[in-house]
């Protein structure tokens, strides 16, 4: 059984520029969710996939976006960057079925320093 | 809103010694509950949960945790620990039906010889 891969695991932007991450679902998952661990505290949600559809959102900005493909691989975008979302970004996978959650499966995480 | 409050930002102890990191949460409805452990520049690696029935959860590497409804606490205990288990520990509450996962801001666990 894979884990949840995530690429690449250490990047740096510049303050505006656009960045995308990558994350590959542990096998037999359907949803992905993406998480922000700003230095210091506890991961934050930022929104999750499910069927390809975005299926709930954290409190961040439109300029976080992401999308969700058919082998449950996933991406998140990030517009405009600013100073305050270096972090690492966590990518998680999940087999949800009718509202039963069967535990969720973390990746190492993208470190993303922005300048 | 849900909310996860870890009572300890650090726990110093000694190696072999017992030790309890505190998680409390807050929520009206059915949750679920999670530990998980961070070692240093590494992501999240589940420990135990909790999604129903037998309110005392045995997890990986030792540790253990006891759900208690009427106090919404779910503590995670471990009777003896090695300097391995040197790490961040955070404490999540996802509500029934829902897959997000609201965490506590971590205790950070030093085991010292």
């Amino acid at each position: 059984e894979t884990g949840v891969t995530q690429s690449p695991t250490h990047l740096i932007k510049t303050r505006g520029q656009q960045v995308t991450l990558r994350c590959s679902s542990q096998s037999g998952h359907n949803t992905v969710s993406w998480y922000q661990q700003a230095l210091g505290q506890g991961p934050q949600f930022i929104f999750q996939y499910y069927r390809e559809e975005e299926n709930g959102r954290g409190n961040f900005p439109p300029r976080f976006s992401g999308l969700q493909f058919p082998n449950y691989s996933s991406e998140l975008n990030v517009n405009a960057l600013e100073l305050d979302d270096s972090a690492l970004y966590l990518c998680a996978s999940s087999l949800w079925a009718t509202g039963v959650v069967y535990g969720y499966t973390f990746g190492s995480g993208t470190r993303l320093t922005v300048v | 809103a849900q909310s996860v409050t870890q009572l300890d930002s650090q726990v110093p102890v000694f190696e072999e010694a017992p030790v309890e990191l505190r998680c409390n949460y807050s929520s009206s409805v059915s949750v679920y509950l999670f530990w998980y452990v961070q070692y240093p520049n590494q992501g999240l690696q589940l420990l135990l949960k909790y999604l129903s029935g037998s309110t005392l959860v045995k997890g990986i590497n030792g540790f253990e945790a006891e759900f208690n409804k009427s106090q919404t606490s779910f503590h995670l205990r471990k009777p003896s620990v090695h300097i391995s288990d040197t790490a961040e520990y955070f404490c999540a509450v996802a509500q029934g039906g829902s897959e997000k996962l609201v965490f506590g801001k971590g205790t950070k666990l030093t085991v010292n010889p």
